[in-house]
């Protein structure tokens, strides 16, 4: 079975500082990563995803992620954070097989302070 | 552009009663998915729906029940509410059933008093 472990709940850091949201899978077979962001009281949003090819993967608001598979990891990273980039951000996978059904994870909350 | 589309954006209902929630996909698209979002959870998977049959399956109560409609808009039906049903329920929609991108609603927030 999929699952997805986010190994940090709430990431605090200072903005224009990078940052690093870590993402781990488990899966016996071919997967699909995808990072979303939710910011309050809304829908979650794509950020990028990765389903097959080059393994590093830039997205939308300046993040991108790699996909390793040997630590079977794709964290998300972002070079210069800003104020607007607090949210809650998930790892989500899918085995491309079950009608994109996603497995997310727990969810890291990204907080920025001035 | 046209979004998903979710009615009501909040619905306050009491213990045993009973909630229909709305999704509108993107046009054309023919593919719409239920995930639910307990308070400071992660989305869990509902029910899926592609072409107006179900998909695919997945944590959803015996209580609740789901359909697509011939306009590919779905709704899902929530019977014998409990307290912990409370939650956020997001709708997404995708055009096809392999690994398209998928757009999500701004949800609705469900309350069970």
């Amino acid at each position: 079975a999929q699952s997805v472990t986010q190994l940090d709940s709430q990431v605090p850091v200072f903005e224009e500082a990078p940052v690093e949201l870590r993402c781990n899978y488990s899966s016996s077979v071919s997967v699909y990563l995808f990072w979303y962001v939710q910011y309050p009281n809304q829908g979650l949003q794509l950020l990028l995803k990765y389903l097959s090819g080059s393994t590093l993967v830039k997205g939308i608001n300046g993040f991108e992620a790699e996909f390793n598979k040997s630590q079977t990891s794709f964290h998300l990273r972002k070079p210069s954070v800003h104020i607007s980039d607090t949210a809650e951000y998930f790892c989500a996978v899918s085995d491309g097989g079950g009608y994109n059904k996603l497995i997310f994870g727990a969810g890291t909350r990204l907080a920025v302070h001035p | 552009a046209a979004g998903v589309i979710q009615s009501p954006r909040h619905l306050i209902k009491e213990k045993r009663e009973t909630a229909t929630l709305k999704c509108y996909p993107i046009p054309r698209h023919d593919t719409v998915y239920w995930y639910q979002q307990g308070p400071g959870q992660d989305p869990q998977f509902l029910i899926s729906f592609y072409e107006k049959m179900q998909s695919d399956k997945g944590s959803i109560p015996d209580r609740f029940s789901a359909q697509q409609f011939s306009d590919y808009h779905s709704e899902l039906n929530m019977s014998s509410l409990e307290l912990g049903d409370s939650a956020l329920y997001f709708c997404a929609s995708s055009l096809g059933g392999g690994n398209e991108k998928l757009f999500f609603g701004s949800g609705t927030q469900l309350s069970v008093l």
